[in-house]
């Protein structure tokens, strides 16, 4: 399979520790967005990388929460500290810049913080 | 701020009856539209997206799809459900030009009754 993959698909923490997780796009796609889904709303937009280069973050991104994309391959994020607040899915995309702005979608990371 | 709004929760169907689900947006520049579908247990895939042109968009597995740019619309509709299109929709929309980001609607789950 040579779609959108990312690492764990579950995660359960305790409150207060840190998380991460991973996101290996489709290996020609240059951009790569992050989304947060909780239950019964759509996914909203956390930050997205063209190449390596984080490019624009959302203010539903606090202090707690980076992503990186060291090489423009695959993309970590790491949440520090976390809240209850902080379950939810967290979707992986990626897609071509400059083309029909078509994303591939990952199959999440649940997040559970007890 | 841009904004989609999907009226429909939640629809329950049975097979062979014809289905419409609502999508608005709130933006008053050019966007491209899309509608992504998640069934079961499966990650976000794309059903179809509208660019430019004919407003009447053909996508995967019989669905299709109106642009009404009056009417900040853009309803998916399919003649005839199959249980097989039990599934979450969810309508999104990016500005042209821009980052790629998508912003989705709270989505509307479908249930098909065989």
């Amino acid at each position: 399979d040579t779609g959108v993959s990312q690492d764990p698909r579950h995660k359960i923490t305790k409150r207060g520790q840190n998380v991460t997780f991973r996101c290996d796009p489709i290996s020609e796609h240059n951009r790569l967005y992050w989304y947060r889904q909780t239950l019964g709303q759509g996914p909203e937009f956390l930050t997205y990388f063209q190449n390596e280069a984080q490019l624009e973050k959302s203010r539903l991104l606090s202090d707690r929460f980076s992503a990186e994309r060291p090489k423009g391959s695959f993309s970590t994020l790491e949440i520090q500290r976390t809240e209850q607040g902080d379950s939810a899915m967290y979707l992986c995309a990626s897609s071509l810049a400059y083309s029909s702005y078509e994303q591939y979608f990952g199959p999440g990371t649940r997040l559970t913080v007890t | 701020a841009q904004s989609v709004s999907q009226h429909n929760h939640h629809v329950i169907l049975s097979e062979a009856a014809s289905l419409e689900l609502g999508c608005n947006y709130s933006y008053g520049g050019t966007v491209n539209l899309f509608w992504y579908v998640q069934y079961p247990g499966q990650h976000l895939q794309l059903l179809l997206k509208y660019f430019s042109g004919d407003p009447l968009v053909k996508g995967i597995k019989g669905f299709e799809a109106e642009f009404i740019k009056s009417k900040f619309s853009f309803n998916l509709r399919k003649p005839s459900v199959q249980w097989s299109d039990t599934a979450e929709y969810f309508c999104a929309v990016t500005p042209s030009g821009n980052t790629g980001k998508l912003i989705f609607g709270q989505g509307t789950t479908l249930q098909v009754k065989p």
